[in-house]
């Protein structure tokens, strides 16, 4: 199947700072990628669709200014978590739509973010 | 919002065992997507069906997508001890449109 990496896989980082999160698709091109967040034992929260070349589309109650998306590429999207609060840390996967059949979703492996 | 319904939260199976689990939604959809994510590791996808009525093996697994575009259900055999992991169905309308997903299944396999 495709492959798709993050980076960092894990980031501590102190209240008020911004951490940004790479998302990959290393063997496709990607018109579309997707950035999800997973609290434990619960299912994957999408938080906003990444189209190349154009502003990201956010879920209700996702803060754009506060979970910057930036898909320069297509293959790399990247998210912002700006002035970051311990209520962020999470679990946050991305998954990237490829451009051609089987138009498949694959998913990162995921970034743990914990803010202390 | 719109969820799939996977049901138990939690099974627990005896190695070697067969298992199904079933997913239902009030809403049609074109494409079902059964995925299984180890802790701490991203969503891993195990099978895709694209056709209602369509059944699709990817070795032990077998997945089918139901005739009125509502459900779909994943059958592992003989389960081994690596099956263990959380099992989401997910559906789609269109070619990049967003997944939903269902709550996700936690198997447990006993050896």
């Amino acid at each position: 199947g495709a492959v798709v990496s993050q980076h960092p896989s894990r980031v501590i980082c102190k209240s008020g700072t911004s951490v940004k999160i790479e998302c990959r698709s290393l063997d496709f091109q990607a018109t579309t990628m997707f950035w999800y967040r997973q609290f434990p034992k619960k299912s994957l929260m999408l938080m906003a669709t990444s189209n190349e070349g154009s502003k990201a589309t956010y879920e209700q109650g996702v803060e754009k200014d506060k979970f910057l998306i930036n898909h320069a590429s297509l293959t790399l999207s990247t998210l912002t978590v700006t002035s970051a609060h311990p209520e962020d840390s999470s679990f946050y996967i991305c998954s990237a739509g490829s451009t051609g059949l089987p138009y498949e979703q694959y998913f990162g492996p995921g970034t743990r973010l914990t803010v202390t | 919002g719109q969820q799939l319904n996977q049901s138990p939260q939690s099974m627990f199976i005896q190695e070697g065992e067969d298992v199904s689990m079933n997913c239902t939604s009030s809403s049609i959809f074109n494409t079902w997507l059964w995925y299984k994510q180890d802790p701490g590791e991203g969503p891993v996808l195990l099978i895709a069906l694209y056709k209602a009525g369509e059944l699709t093996s990817n070795g032990r697994l077998t997945a089918q997508f139901g005739i009125t575009r509502k459900d779909s259900f994943l059958n592992i055999s003989a389960s081994i001890p690596s099956d263990v992991g959380i099992y989401f169905c997910a559906a789609k309308t269109g070619a990049n449109s967003k997944l939903t997903f269902g709550k996700g299944i936690t198997l447990s396999v006993r050896p």
